[in-house]
């Protein structure tokens, strides 16, 4: 069955530490793997996704394919950085551009 | 480019009516739709995947005759909740992809409260 699992609903850190997103997740064939974020009293979009492996407002994740695991990371983390995070690997074959939502983390970076 | 808007914002209605909520693509071809339900401090789950021109593709669990999803155009699609309930007080929100894309575009949800 597919699975995806935020271990953290909350997370809290200060301004200017590192700070890394938990996401497992358990998948039949080779699913793409994004991350979303939803900021205070905005929409739901897209912040990265494994395959353009591009750094976003400075986070990055690495795609694990033998622990299964998509963490996002930031080295510094900033004020404007908290938000609700959402990891989300997107379909098998049959299944086209169909996402599954983890459960989500709460980021609050404190100053 | 790639905005997604959804009306109304918000509603709130009467046990037993029907409400409708629209999702458009303001500025491209949306092929494929995706209606998710989110409550409360949850996460998003999908409810049903609408492709234009033909039947939406339902959740295991959700009800298809509760929550009717049109998909009429390729910039429209609706989901209409028929009867509704208080249990079904959420906050729907979609989502639009082009033929082929792997990014989804969402809109701004709506929230529905049913008294």
């Amino acid at each position: 069955a597919q699975r995806v699992t935020q271990p953290e609903k909350l997370l809290s850190v200060f301004k200017g530490a590192p700070v890394e997103l938990k996401c497992n997740y358990s998948y039949s064939g080779s699913p793409e793997l994004f991350w979303y974020v939803q900021y205070s009293r905005q929409r739901l979009q897209l912040l990265l996704r494994h395959i353009s492996r591009e750094s976003i407002k400075g986070f990055t994740a690495d795609l694990n394919k033998g622990e299964t695991s998509f963490h996002l990371k930031k080295p510094f983390a900033q004020e404007e950085d908290s938000a609700m995070y959402y990891c989300a690997p997107q379909g098998e074959e049959t299944s086209g551009s169909r996402l599954t939502f983890g459960e989500g983390t709460q980021l609050t970076v404190n100053p | 480019g790639a905005v997604v808007s959804q009306h109304p914002s918000w509603v709130i209605c009467k046990s037993g009516t029907s409400v409708k909520i629209e999702c458009r693509s303001l500025d491209f071809q949306a092929t494929t739709m995706f209606w998710y339900r989110q409550f409360p401090k949850q996460s998003l789950m999908l409810m049903a995947t609408s492709n234009e021109g033909s039947k939406a593709t339902y959740e295991q669990g959700v009800e298809k005759d509760k929550f009717l999803i049109n998909h009429a155009s390729l910039t429209l699609s609706t989901l209409t909740v028929t009867s509704a309930h208080p249990e079904d007080s959420s906050f729907y929100i979609c989502s639009a992809t082009t033929q082929g894309g792997e990014t989804q575009y969402f809109g701004p949800g709506t929230r529905l409260l049913v008294l």
